[in-house]
C-alpha cells in the first residue's frame, strides 16, 4: 500500500469553478499535513499547511482534515488558469520518526484550470 | 523570505563520472536539509534527511555510497552521485528546514541530472 496516494488526474475544471483535490495517507500517527504546487520543471512551492481536523482557509484555499478517515483535501475556489499545476500532497509520518520536516510526498494531482 | 539556492541547475556527464549538487540556504541557518529524487511524472521522493555536523540518515533502498551526502555547515548540504550511471538520471532537488519553524520546508530549484 501506498504511504499518500493522491489521484493522478488530470482534473480539469473551468475558470472560476472550485477544484478539489484528495489526498489519504496510511500512518494515522501522522501529525501534519502539507499541500504544495508544482510546476512542471519547478521546485515545490508551499502553499498549505494543517495540523488539526477540520478547515483551514488561506484566501481561495482551503485545506480540510479529517484525521479518523485518513483524509485531507485541498479545495481552490474561484480557480485561474495560473492555478493550472500539479499539486502534491505530502505528510510527515510518525511511524517513520519525528524528524521534523521528514515529509514523504503522494504522486501528485494535475490541475489544468481553462478559460 | 527564506531562499534556497541550488546549484547547478542541469549537468549532463558521462555514465562512470561523479557530480556534486550544491544546497545552499541564503538568508537562514538550515539545521536540516533534504534531498529528494524526482522522476518524471512520479513524486518526490525522500532519499536521505541531512543534518548539520553528522552523517546523513538514507531513507530504505537508497545507496548511502553512491549518494554521498555532506552537511558541512548550517547553510550548505551537498550531494555527490558517484559513479553515474543512466539511471541515476533525475531531477534532484533539497529543501531545507529553518531553525524555529517547525515544519515549513524551503526547496531548492532543483537539478537536472542527465547521464549519457
Amino acid at each position: 500500500q501506498k504511504e499518500v496516494e493522491q489521484n493522478s488526474g488530470p482534473l480539469s475544471v473551468p475558470e472560476g469553478a472550485i477544484a478539489s483535490l484528495n489526498c489519504t495517507y496510511s500512518d494515522r500517527g501522522s501529525q501534519s499535513f502539507f499541500w504544495y504546487r508544482q510546476y512542471s520543471g519547478k521546485s515545490p512551492e508551499l502553499i498549505m499547511f494543517i495540523y488539526s481536523n477540520g478547515d483551514k482557509e488561506d484566501g481561495r484555499f482551503t485545506a480540510q482534515l479529517n484525521k479518523a478517515s485518513q483524509y485531507v483535501s485541498l479545495l481552490i475556489r474561484d480557480s485561474q488558469p495560473s492555478d493550472s499545476a500539479t499539486y502534491l500532497c505530502a505528510v510527515n509520518m510518525a511511524h517513520r520518526g519525528s524528524t521534523l520536516g521528514r515529509l514523504y510526498f503522494g504522486r501528485g494531482t494535475q490541475l489544468t484550470v481553462w478559460p | 523570505g527564506a531562499v534556497v539556492s541550488q546549484h547547478p541547475s542541469w549537468v549532463i556527464c558521462k555514465s562512470g563520472t561523479s557530480v556534486k549538487i550544491e544546497c545552499r540556504s541564503l538568508d537562514f541557518q538550515a539545521t536540516t536539509m533534504f534531498w529528494y529524487r524526482q522522476f518524471p511524472k512520479q513524486s518526490l521522493m525522500l532519499m536521505a534527511t541531512s543534518n548539520e555536523g553528522s552523517k546523513a540518515t538514507y531513507e530504505q533502498g537508497v545507496e548511502k555510497d553512491k549518494f554521498l551526502i555532506n552537511h558541512a555547515s548550517l547553510t550548505l548540504s551537498t550531494l555527490t552521485v558517484t559513479s553515474a550511471h543512466p539511471e541515476d538520471s533525475s531531477f534532484y532537488i533539497c529543501s531545507a528546514r529553518r531553525q524555529g519553524a517547525y515544519e515549513k520546508l524551503f526547496f531548492g530549484s532543483g537539478t537536472q541530472l542527465s547521464v549519457l
